[in-house]
Parts: structure tokens; C-alpha cells; sequence
């Protein structure tokens, strides 16, 4: 059975730094490529970044250059790494995995985990 | 960069068909993907690919897409389908997700 196990959130201040864990089993987690996807309270989805086939990365455009996805294959966990975080990044973080094998990026995720919580406050 | 365009509310009977488009710059070229997500859960995956389904997800549930317009169509609405729904595409210009504004069906 597929898992998907997020964790790592919690109340930061602005300009604070988190870093997200997901933890997965029940698949051969380096065939897969996986996402963060976020949803602020109220709102609706928002892809934030994709680990792909070759390890290639991609970012939102309002997490680039403040947000590193990894993954360590051995341990079957993606990370997110969040730097200099802003009141707008608060939501509730989601781990997906694509629903191919080897996907270069574009195919959808089929499985989520079921989020862990963000808030940045001061 | 590419939009999505969806319906925020969309309101069908119990045993009618629902509708919801999604709308896009030549969104018939790309491959688009549907979401439901219900209150206080992680979305679910309900027709990929314009078209194909995932396992488990039942028959009522299908997509097309046309020149700017996808749709996911649920025959024989049930109260439990009631849900926020997303479309999402591939932006392969900029190697973006994007996703709709998401469109919430409530059954009466």
C-alpha cells in the first residue's frame, strides 16, 4: 500500500526557516518523481515544486530562489527546505507522487499524503 | 503565464449530470488532469490525461477536452460527490503545474 507520511510543520516567524519531510513506503520510491503542492486556509492549490526523473527540479515562481526540494532515496523521504518564510506561505503542505514511473515532470500526482500544517506568524 | 479558468460553484439534483469546464488558452493541445477534494482531505485524483481514470474511481466520472475548454462530467450524481473539483495542466513552456481556481458542486 502506498504511504505518504508528511511532517515537519509548525508556527515559524517571518523570515524563519522549516524544512518539511515526507516520508514514503509501499513503492520503489527512486522510479517516482514527487511534488509539494500547498493550500493556504480558505484557498485553492498550489504546486510548489517537482523532483523528476534525473533528480531535475522545478519551482513556483513564489517559492524559486527561497525553496529547495531533495530527496534521499535511501531512506525514502523528500524534503522541503524553506527558507525566509513569509505570512503568504502559510498553508497545509502536501507530498505527491506522480502516477507513472520516470515521469520528466508532467505527469499528475495520483497519490498525497495527507499534510502537514504551516503557519507563519510572529 | 498559462490561466485556468474554472466556475467557483457549480449546483446539480441528486441523479443528474454535473458539468465542469475548465478554461485555457488552447487548452485542447495539453493534457489536463481533474482533482476532488472533499473538507478536511487530501485531493484525489479522479480522471487524468483528459480522459483516463485511476483505479477505484468510478465510470460516472469522465473528462474531455476541446480547442479552450476541458470538462469533467459526473453522471448519476451523488451526495457524496459533493467537493471542491480542480482541473491542472503542464506548462511545458516555463515547466510549471498549474492548477484551477477549483470549482465547488453542491448537490441539492
Amino acid at each position: 500500500e502506498v504511504q505518504l507520511l508528511e511532517s515537519g510543520g509548525t508556527l515559524v516567524q517571518p523570515g524563519g526557516s522549516l524544512r518539511l519531510s515526507c516520508a514514503a513506503s509501499g513503492f520503489t520510491f527512486r522510479s517516482y518523481a514527487m511534488s509539494w503542492v500547498r493550500q493556504a486556509p480558505g484557498k485553492g492549490l498550489e504546486w510548489v515544486s517537482t523532483i523528476a526523473r534525473g533528480d531535475r527540479t522545478y519551482y513556483a515562481d513564489s517559492v524559486r530562489g527561497r525553496f529547495t526540494i531533495s530527496r534521499d532515496n535511501s531512506e525514502t523521504t523528500l524534503y522541503l527546505q524553506m527558507n525566509s518564510l513569509r505570512a503568504d506561505d502559510t498553508a497545509v503542505y502536501y507530498c505527491a507522487r506522480d502516477i507513472k514511473v520516470n515521469c520528466a515532470g508532467d505527469c499528475p500526482p495520483d497519490y498525497w499524503g495527507q499534510g502537514t500544517l504551516v503557519t507563519i506568524s510572529s | 503565464s498559462y490561466v485556468l479558468t474554472q466556475p467557483p460553484s457549480v449546483s446539480v439534483a441528486p441523479g443528474q449530470t454535473a458539468r465542469i469546464t475548465c478554461g485555457g488558452n488552447s487548452i485542447g493541445s495539453k493534457n489536463v488532469h481533474w482533482y476532488q477534494q472533499k473538507p478536511g482531505q487530501a485531493p484525489v485524483l479522479v480522471v487524468y490525461d483528459n480522459s483516463d481514470r485511476p483505479s477505484g474511481i468510478p465510470e460516472r466520472f469522465s473528462g474531455s477536452n476541446s480547442g479552450n475548454t476541458a470538462t469533467l462530467t459526473i453522471n448519476r450524481v451523488e451526495a457524496g460527490d459533493e467537493a471542491d473539483y480542480y482541473c491542472q495542466v503542464w506548462d511545458s513552456s516555463i515547466n510549471h503545474w498549474v492548477f484551477g481556481g477549483g470549482t465547488k458542486l453542491t448537490v441539492l
